[in-house]
């Protein structure tokens, strides 16, 4: 069973302009909705995270916005750049659980065109 | 940038042999984890650890066993590796307190099993 819906699956994005990725959940126990970055043969690496009390986290080009109503999230890049070419997974978790254990979505390959 | 390392980062290796996968943290975390992401999909957990002598099974059930001995490393093993375990493993961590969501990835080792 999903836990966390991402789409779309993989996206092309001219240089300059905004990607835009979106995920649904449908645990509302989460609290913590990471973003995760991740180029070839690297391991994921956390790129920007919102908990449910806040609706919009921007950090630099990259902004979270939640809808906690609808269950979902969605992440922003904005002047896309050649660099952020990278596949990026959604996740969420329930804080205070021990282990932390994150649930991720199946990522989005984004390719950004010079 | 996180010190978490994995080896080998690459393994081709016969059906029925046994490996272990190293995964080692310089941070002091007590939390650590091991997923499986095949290309292009999701991370699965497969096992975590909440500290020394604490391991648990994840969400995706697999073949292969960890220990925690020490704080700093959590090696996963497989007893008898077959071609349904070619994947790619990643090891992370996490801490305590404030932060204590955020996991810590290392590079990865893509196992592959002929």
């Amino acid at each position: 069973q999903q836990q966390v819906k991402q789409s779309p699956q993989s996206l092309i994005v001219q240089k300059g302009g905004i990607s835009i990725i979106n995920c649904a959940y449908e645990n509302t126990a989460f609290d913590y909705f990471p973003w995760y970055q991740q180029f070839p043969g690297k391991g994921p690496a956390l790129l920007i995270a919102i908990r449910p009390d806040v609706s919009e986290k921007k950090e630099g080009r990259f902004t979270i916005s939640f809808n906690k109503s609808a269950k979902q999230f969605s992440l922003h890049i904005m002047d896309s750049q050649p660099g952020d070419s990278a596949t990026y997974f959604c996740a969420a978790s329930i804080s205070g659980t021990g282990a932390n254990n994150l649930f991720f979505g199946t990522g989005t390959r984004l390719t950004v065109i010079p | 940038e996180a010190d978490i390392y994995q080896t080998p980062r690459y393994l081709v290796i016969g059906t029925g042999k046994k490996i272990t996968l190293e995964c080692s943290q310089t941070m002091g975390h007590d939390k650590m984890y091991w997923y499986q992401q095949d290309p292009g999909m999701e991370l699965h957990l497969i096992h975590y650890s909440y500290g020394v002598n604490s391991t648990e099974k994840g969400d995706l059930s697999s073949e292969s066993t960890v220990s925690r001995i020490r704080t700093e490393h959590f090696p996963l093993t497989l007893e008898s590796a077959r071609p349904s375990h070619t994947s790619q493993y990643l090891c992370a961590s996490s801490g305590s307190g404030t932060g204590e969501e955020e996991q810590y990835f290392g590079p990865g080792t893509r196992l592959t099993v002929t």
